[in-house]
């Protein structure tokens, strides 16, 4: 049963922290999206990738994000410096193409005090 | 930038009731996909739509591709208390290279 992997599930810091939250795409999916889930927002997408290479990350704030894909198999979203605002749900979902069906992880919660 | 209006918020039903959901976009999608989400986890996947007109079931779920291309339909027959969550539609635009959710229907039933 292939399925997006998450890690940490749950993550408490203090406000100014580094915050790296990892993520396993289905083998042999090409494409690895990064999304952020509040209550007043919704799902935003902050950015994806293609074969490892990053597509688009306007959605992120560059000053404090970072999204990388060292190999096919683990991606990853920094936080640094973290801040209260950041505080949400962290999907990784992946697929075979940006606007088709997408998979998704079981999120990391991240609580920044 | 595109947005999805996704309708109702919110339903509150009796069990056993059918629910029918919906969202419209200004824009042409190539893709609509439905997706529930159960507290505490991610989105999952329920049905997947690629030309427009389409009907496509998943057990006690349809959904229909509206074939101006701007709407998509879910419907559920027969709820049941696992039925409970949030369903997000989302639209796929080939050029625009992404998915676009909507704002999620939260589907709370009565006992």
């Amino acid at each position: 049963d292939a399925r997006v992997t998450q890690t940490p599930r749950h993550k408490v810091t203090e406000m100014g922290q580094e915050v790296t939250m990892r993520c396993q795409p289905i083998l042999g999916h090409n494409t690895v999206f990064w999304y952020r889930q509040t209550m007043m927002q919704g799902l935003e997408l902050l950015a994806y990738f293609r074969n490892r290479a990053p597509l688009d990350d306007s959605g992120m704030p560059k000053d404090r994000f970072s999204a990388e894909m060292p190999d096919a198999t683990l991606a990853t979203l920094k936080i640094q410096p973290s801040e209260p605002r950041d505080s949400a749900v962290y999907f990784c979902a992946s697929g075979l193409d940006a606007y088709s069906m997408q998979y998704f992880g079981p999120g990391t919660r991240l609580t920044v005090l | 930038g595109q947005q999805l209006n996704q309708s109702p918020q919110s339903m509150f039903i009796q069990e056993g009731e059918d629910v029918s959901m919906n969202c419209t976009s200004s824009s042409i999608f190539n893709t609509w996909l439905w997706y529930k989400q159960d507290p505490g986890e991610g989105p999952v996947l329920l049905i997947a739509l690629y030309k427009a007109g389409e009907l496509t079931s998943n057990g006690r779920l349809t959904a229909q591709f509206g074939i101006t291309r701007k709407d998509s339909f879910l419907n559920i027959s027969a709820s049941i208390p696992s039925d409970v969550g949030i369903y997000f539609c989302a639209g796929g635009e080939q050029g625009a290279q992404k998915l676009v959710f909507g704002q999620g229907t939260r589907l709370t039933i009565n006992p």
